[in-house]
């Protein structure tokens, strides 16, 4: 079946810093992407929709400036966390779904999430 | 944008079925039932989903009513590698707008 592949899988970095996950499709293109956050105990929020070629659309109350999305191949998107703080340690988990053919209800397929702390 | 309500948690001895169930109520006729599993600290795993028919693949089986308000994920034989958080979730919007919007899920604890 389809897979995410993303990475790294954990990354411990100093305040300050920027980190950046990589989310790739690996036996299939992917037009779109998405990218989620999950904090301890709570559900998967969905941060922003990344599709290929063009710009991000983000949630609201997320900071496209402070959360930089890159979708540059139909196999790869890359959330960069600018200048992170303590309070962005989470787990950020991506998405790609199985471009539609004739019905847009193909599922989306999701990595295993890069665990970010930051100190 | 339709919304999903499950209990949440239950328990289920191994073995036996587990039968998950989710109210979606405000569902649109061309909305689809998706169901998800979250084991902890993974991403969530695609499990089933339908729009009207009852479903089944080699995870599970989905069971939608002819109203299409609700829904029930049966695992047949559940073991201890289901315990999980189950989300169920219906399609928001179509084409590339199309997303997934988690709610808080079930989770499913497996005993012995």
């Amino acid at each position: 079946g389809a897979v995410v592949s993303q990475h790294p899988s954990w990354v411990i970095c100093k305040s300050g810093t920027s980190v950046k996950i990589e989310c790739r499709s690996l036996d299939f293109q992917a037009t779109t992407m998405f990218w989620y956050r999950q904090f301890p105990k709570q559900s998967l929020m969905l941060m922003a929709t990344s599709n290929e070629g063009s710009k991000a659309t983000y949630e609201q109350g997320v900071e496209k400036d402070k959360f930089l999305i890159n979708h540059a191949s139909l196999t790869l998107s890359t959330l960069t966390v600018t200048s992170a703080h303590p309070e962005d340690s989470s787990f950020y988990i991506c998405s790609a779904r199985v471009p539609p053919t004739l019905h847009s209800n193909q599922p989306q397929h999701f990595g295993d999430g890069t665990r970010l702390s930051i100190l | 944008d339709a919304k999903t309500t499950q209990p949440p948690s239950m328990d289920c001895a191994e073995g036996r079925a587990a039968n998950l169930p989710c109210n979606h109520s405000t569902i649109s006729g061309n909305e689809y039932v998706y169901w998800y599993r979250q084991i902890h600290s993974q991403g969530p795993q695609y499990i089933i989903h339908g729009l009207k028919n009852n479903e089944t693949n080699e995870m599970a089986s989905l069971i939608i009513t002819e109203d299409r308000k609700s829904s029930t994920l049966i695992l047949p034989h559940a073991t201890l590698r289901d315990t999980a958080v189950y989300y169920c979730i219906v399609r928001v919007g179509a084409g590339t707008a199309s997303k997934l919007t988690f709610g808080t899920g079930t989770r499913l604890q497996v005993t012995l």
